[in-house]
């Protein structure tokens, strides 16, 4: 149980256009997930927390009006990468909350590798 | 501000070598950490979590509030342990703070 699937799980795009990325609770369902974004060979950084029906809470830096996140269902977030430059590439990896063996747990999913070119 | 450190890039051992992959930790309140595990070409997984105090594939990992570490450790090394090791902080009880990982890699 507890998957978490990504979708595209790579995109190539031109600077200038804009690129969603959709995270899935594929057998649960999912009030919190949550971004992140991996540089080469560096840790996974918190871009964003995303509660269902409700706006998402964006971390220090992090610019909400480039990086819009929609989590309209209880298994659906998506994250739109609006304007895409080339330092907007990286590896997003989303994480969807759940309680497994009486604990909250985060699940990840497999990751989007986006290149702007 | 929280903080988790991984001083360690790359940890080679021989098969059967005991491991210790080393984690510290900066935070102010009551501090929840955890490890994952990323092995080659898949998602990053909980290997274990310092509130249920349980082995996982040999691993285990003690809480030290006065050395702010959580040390991950294993008595004998086996090859499939090769993978990408995160130590990380829960803050809040919500979101994750991320070390900045340690490719651990043993050899046969």
């Amino acid at each position: 149980g507890a998957v978490v699937s990504q979708h595209p799980s790579w995109v190539i795009c031109k600077s200038g256009t804009s690129v969603k990325i959709e995270c899935r609770s594929l057998d649960f369902q999912a009030t919190t997930m949550f971004w992140y974004r991996q540089f080469p060979k560096q840790s996974l950084m918190l871009m964003a927390t995303s509660n269902e029906g409700s706006k998402a809470t964006y971390e220090q830096g992090v610019e909400k009006d480039k990086f819009l996140i929609n989590h309209a269902s209880l298994t659906l977030s998506t994250l739109t990468v609006t304007s895409a430059h080339p330092e907007d590439s990286s590896f997003y990896i989303c994480s969807a909350r759940a309680l497994a063996g009486g604990y909250n747990e985060q699940f990840f999913g497999p990751g989007t590798r986006l290149t702007v070119l | 501000a929280q903080r988790v450190t991984q001083p360690e890039k790359l940890l080679s051992v021989f098969k059967g070598a005991p491991v210790e992959l080393k984690c510290n930790y900066s935070y102010s309140g009551s501090p929840e950490l955890f490890w994952y595990v990323q092995y080659s070409r898949q998602r990053l997984q909980l290997l274990l979590r310092h509130i249920s105090r349980e082995s996982i594939k040999g691993f285990t990992a003690d809480l030290n509030k006065g050395e702010t570490s959580f040390h991950l450790k294993k008595p004998f090394a086996q090859e499939e342990d090769s993978a990408m090791y995160y130590c990380a902080l829960s803050v809040g009880g919500n979101k994750l703070v991320f070390g900045a990982g340690t490719i651990l890699r043993v050899k046969s």
